[in-house]
């Protein structure tokens, strides 16, 4: 089965920084361009970042509200995907979630909470 | 941007009644090219990850029940839910996959009567 697993997150002060990781199995995860989804505490979904795969020369995306400050990288040998988050703003405070799938997403993580406070 | 606008914001039924969600995006979701509307629509149970369940406007994630049905196309699509069930309790989302940044709708909240 499919499983994306989260963990990283916590409490950080703005302008701080995280990285978040997600470890996935049950696929061939070399194959799959891998998201982050983010949701506000009670608010909707927001896709943050986006890598495709080595053929795809590991391109990514990012949503104007992240770029510039988060970082999406994958190691294919272990099956990781990562997002660096710097100079971390109050309004990211989130679950981040990590996804798979080709432009919709197939399979969703748990989610980790990301809260940025001072 | 596409500009992805959800309706009604919440609704409240009764097990057993149809319901219907809408979704309407700014930009067109039909590529020329293959004639294929690029959206999808997700369930989110209560403290729960949202769950996909349709893609490609009308095709049906392996494991949905047929009573989702998606439907639409150009810049105007529909979820409908037919013989509503207390387990359909959830927060449900349209995603536009046609072009980046993807973008959803901001969700319809689903309670049972």
């Amino acid at each position: 089965a499919v499983q994306l697993v989260e963990s990283g997150g916590g409490l950080v002060q703005p302008k701080e920084s995280l990285k978040i990781s997600c470890a996935a199995s049950g696929f061939t995860f070399s194959n799959a361009a891998m998201y982050w989804v983010r949701q506000a505490p009670g608010k909707g979904l927001e896709w943050v970042a986006r890598i495709r795969t080595k053929p795809n020369n590991y391109a990514t995306y990012y949503a104007d509200s992240v770029k510039g400050r988060f970082t999406i990288s994958r190691d294919d040998s272990k099956s990781m995907v990562y997002l660096q988050m710097d100079n971390l703003k109050t309004e990211d405070t989130a679950m981040y979630y990590c996804t798979a799938g080709p432009s919709y997403f197939d399979y969703w993580g748990q989610g980790v909470m990301v809260t940025v406070s001072s | 941007d596409i500009v992805m606008t959800q309706s009604p914001s919440s609704l409240a039924v009764s097990a057993g009644e149809t319901v219907t969600i809408n979704c309407k995006s700014s930009q067109s979701l039909l590529s020329s090219g293959n004639q294929k509307n690029y959206l999808a629509w997700y369930q989110q149970k209560p403290g729960q990850s949202p769950k996909l369940l349709i893609y490609l406007a009308s095709t049906r994630e392996s494991g949905v029940p047929d009573r989702f049905i998606g439907s639409g196309s150009g810049t105007d699509f529909t979820l409908t839910i037919s013989s509503v069930q207390a387990e359909d309790l959830a927060d449900y989302y349209c995603q536009q996959h046609y072009s980046y940044p993807l973008t959803f709708g901001s969700g319809t909240k689903l309670e049972i009567k």
